[in-house]
């Protein structure tokens, strides 16, 4: 049951340009959804956050917006840099219940 | 800024051997939880563990798996009899308060090969 999608395996962008990362859910009453990002070698790092209350939540150069009527989330980086180059993981939940995870977005940024 | 530690980083062991996944949790952190991703595929819960106990598992988390607390600083999981399917990288992760609106913490995960 695949809850949450990232249909984009890959995706390279030019340094300072916009990098924008998708991810569809599927169960309408996910209310909290996260995006974490990962090295090599190393574990997810949480990087931003929203609840069901918002549409977006601006995190310095990160923004994530939430279309609850489509079940749509994105991050979009601004301006992207190569140190973003990495895996993007969405994840979301109802609260109380574990997270569900998609299977990641690896954003490569071309200086 | 407090970190997540799993031990090994590999481990490889032949189908059918019992492994053991260690993981020290942030010292302030009450729940604690195991995910996995096999290669190309989505990140995978497979347990939650709060107050000694197991709080919530996935289908995945048959009776092969088990978890420990063993004493009052480290975090296992236990596969009894390795299958091929199990390899994955594990990732161990806690936090504070749950599968409440708070993000987990993730370790640097273990690559387990089972051969």
């Amino acid at each position: 049951d695949q809850q949450v999608k990232q249909n984009s395996p890959s995706l390279s962008v030019q340094e300072g340009r916009i990098s924008i990362l998708n991810c569809d859910y599927t169960n309408s009453m996910f209310d909290y959804f996260l995006w974490y990002k990962k090295y090599p070698a190393e574990g997810p790092t949480f990087l931003i956050s929203i609840s069901s209350i918002k549409d977006k939540n601006e995190d310095g150069r990160f923004t994530v917006f939430l279309n609850k009527s489509a079940k749509h989330l994105s991050l979009h980086i601004v301006p992207s840099q190569p140190g973003d180059s990495a895996v993007y993981f969405c994840a979301a939940s109802k609260t109380g219940n574990q997270f569900y995870f998609g299977t990641g977005t690896s954003l490569t940024v071309i200086p | 800024e407090p970190e997540v530690t799993q031990t090994p980083s590999h481990q490889v062991t032949q189908m059918g051997q019992e492994v053991i996944l260690r993981c020290v949790p942030i010292s302030n952190h009450l729940y604690f939880y195991w995910y996995r991703q096999i290669l190309g595929q989505k990140v995978e819960f497979l347990v939650s563990f709060y107050n000694n106990e197991i709080s919530e598992k996935s289908e995945i988390f048959d009776d092969q798996f088990s978890v420990e607390r063993p004493d009052g600083s480290n975090f296992t999981l236990k596969i009894r009899s390795t299958k091929l399917e199990d390899s994955a990288m594990y990732f161990c992760a806690s936090n504070q308060m749950g599968f409440t609106n708070e993000k987990l913490f993730f370790g640097s995960g273990t690559q387990l090969s089972v051969l």
